[in-house]
């Protein structure tokens, strides 16, 4: 069963606004990260937010966590098209390693 | 390094027949996951490897499903006999953990079609 929920599930901007996802998952987590996949590609990693951070940042990506709320964001500021894709939050339980994906954000940047 | 490496990149295959997928993790890794992708589904954890040794198969859906791990540098998945409800896009991810974290590097897939 999927952790995490993501919102929303489609999201369709113009070039050079800011995009933000959400994720909110259930369980306790060692951390969060936040993956790309492009159309028929594999999943790449975008960052990783420990669960004793709030906040994180990398390039355009910045990243939040609130674990009281069990929700993250991530914010994408000044979009291009090459930011088209789909992003997946994804889990890490206390005590495991493998990672539960949430079901995803489908991003269209306009150019 | 070349990263995961998986073959095929499709396949299509009848139903009934055995298919076996293949990967390679980056060299060093030291966790190999297998998932698999459906639209209906999402991404699905099937099983994971720590050292060579399955550490969680919880995921894998039924008997006709195995996955090994003979080698740091090889994992096969397994499905005998396949069946359409099979299609899907499947995963090969490594990882090599330090600390907590656990950043993990995927293939390309491999597209499966059962007919």
């Amino acid at each position: 069963s999927q952790q995490g929920e993501e919102d929303p599930q489609a999201l369709s901007i113009q070039e050079g606004e800011n995009a933000t996802m959400n994720c909110s998952y259930k369980t306790s987590i060692n951390n969060l990260q936040w993956y790309r996949q492009n159309s028929g590609r594999g999943l790449v990693h975008l960052i990783l937010i420990r669960s004793n951070e709030r906040e994180k940042h990398s390039g355009r990506l910045r990243v939040t966590l609130d674990t009281s709320k069990k929700s993250s964001s991530l914010l994408i500021t000044a979009s291009r098209a090459a930011d088209t894709a789909s992003y997946f939050c994804a889990t890490v339980d206390t005590g495991r390693r493998a990672l539960t994906f949430g079901s995803g954000t489908r991003l269209q940047v306009q150019p | 390094d070349a990263g995961v490496i998986q073959s095929p990149r499709h396949e299509v295959t009848e139903m009934g027949q055995e298919v076996t997928l293949r990967c390679k993790p980056i060299s060093g890794h030291d966790y190999l996951f297998w998932y698999r992708q459906t639209m209906m589904r999402g991404l699905e954890l099937l099983i994971y490897f720590n050292n060579n040794v399955p550490i969680d198969d919880s995921g894998m859906p039924e008997d006709r499903f195995s996955a090994k791990m003979p080698n740091a540098s090889f994992s096969t998945l397994k499905i005998q006999p396949s069946e359409p409800r099979d299609s899907a896009v499947y995963f090969c991810a490594s990882s090599l953990t330090v600390g907590q974290g656990n950043e993990q590097y995927f293939g390309p897939g491999t597209r499966l079609t059962v007919t």
